[in-house]
């Protein structure tokens, strides 16, 4: 079952705009995770933050956390037409256990940078 | 760069049919997942295995559905009889942190078509 929900479903912007995606969940996490998935490939780790951070950056990617309202944001800045793809944010939940790494992944935005 | 690696990439049988995936994960990454993707759909986990062991397959079909990891290293996802529903990207993913809180390596996925 996925977790949560992302916002926009898709999101159609010009090169060197900035993107915005939102993603809400349900449950208590450990961390949230954003990876990006090129057309028809494997899904590529972009950052990870942890329940207790309130904001992340690396590179031109910005990710916040907001644990009181379940959500949380990635922005793009600058974007290229490389950064097309769809982009899913993953949570950690705090079950705790041997499956403790296990991740729940959203639906996804899907994100088309035109040159 | 030391990747994930899946064969066969691509799977297309006839439904009633077995099928099998193979994934090998990062050298030393105990903790192994395999998901499904269906199309416009964020990866659902299907199984993790922490070396050797099974230690989440709630969400694994097991009538049908079977994996194994026998020495804790490479694993094999089986199906059989495939259905229509199969049709899907198979993703395996390993984690070098045992049960701990980490990004996930991606491997380059099977895509299945069930005819």
């Amino acid at each position: 079952s996925q977790q949560g929900e992302e916002d926009p479903q898709a999101l159609s912007i010009q090169e060197g705009e900035n993107a915005t995606m939102n993603c809400s969940y349900k449950t208590s996490i450990n961390n949230l995770q954003w990876y990006r998935q090129n057309s028809g490939r494997g899904l590529v780790h972009l950052i990870l933050i942890r329940s207790n951070e309130r904001e992340k950056h690396s590179g031109r990617l910005r990710v916040t956390l907001d644990t009181s309202k379940k959500s949380s944001s990635l922005l793009i800045t600058a974007s290229r037409a490389a950064d097309t793809a769809s982009y899913f944010c993953a949570t950690g939940d705090n079950a705790g256990g041997t499956s403790y790494g296990k991740l729940t992944f959203g639906q996804g935005t899907i994100l088309t940078v035109h040159p | 760069e030391a990747e994930v690696a899946q064969s066969p990439r691509y799977k297309i049988t006839e439904k009633s049919q077995a099928v099998a995936f193979w994934c090998d994960p990062i050298s030393g990454h105990a903790t192994l997942y395999w998901y499904r993707q269906i199309l416009g759909q964020g990866p659902e986990l299907l199984v993790q295995f922490q070396d050797e062991s099974v230690v989440d397959d709630s969400q694994l079909p097991k009538d049908r559905f079977s994996a194994e990891r026998l020495k804790g290293v490479d694993s094999t996802l089986k199906i059989q009889p495939a259905e229509l529903g199969d049709s899907a990207m198979y993703l395996c993913a390993s984690q070098g942190l045992a049960g701990g809180v980490g990004e996930q390596f991606f491997g380059p996925g099977t895509r299945l078509t069930v005819l």
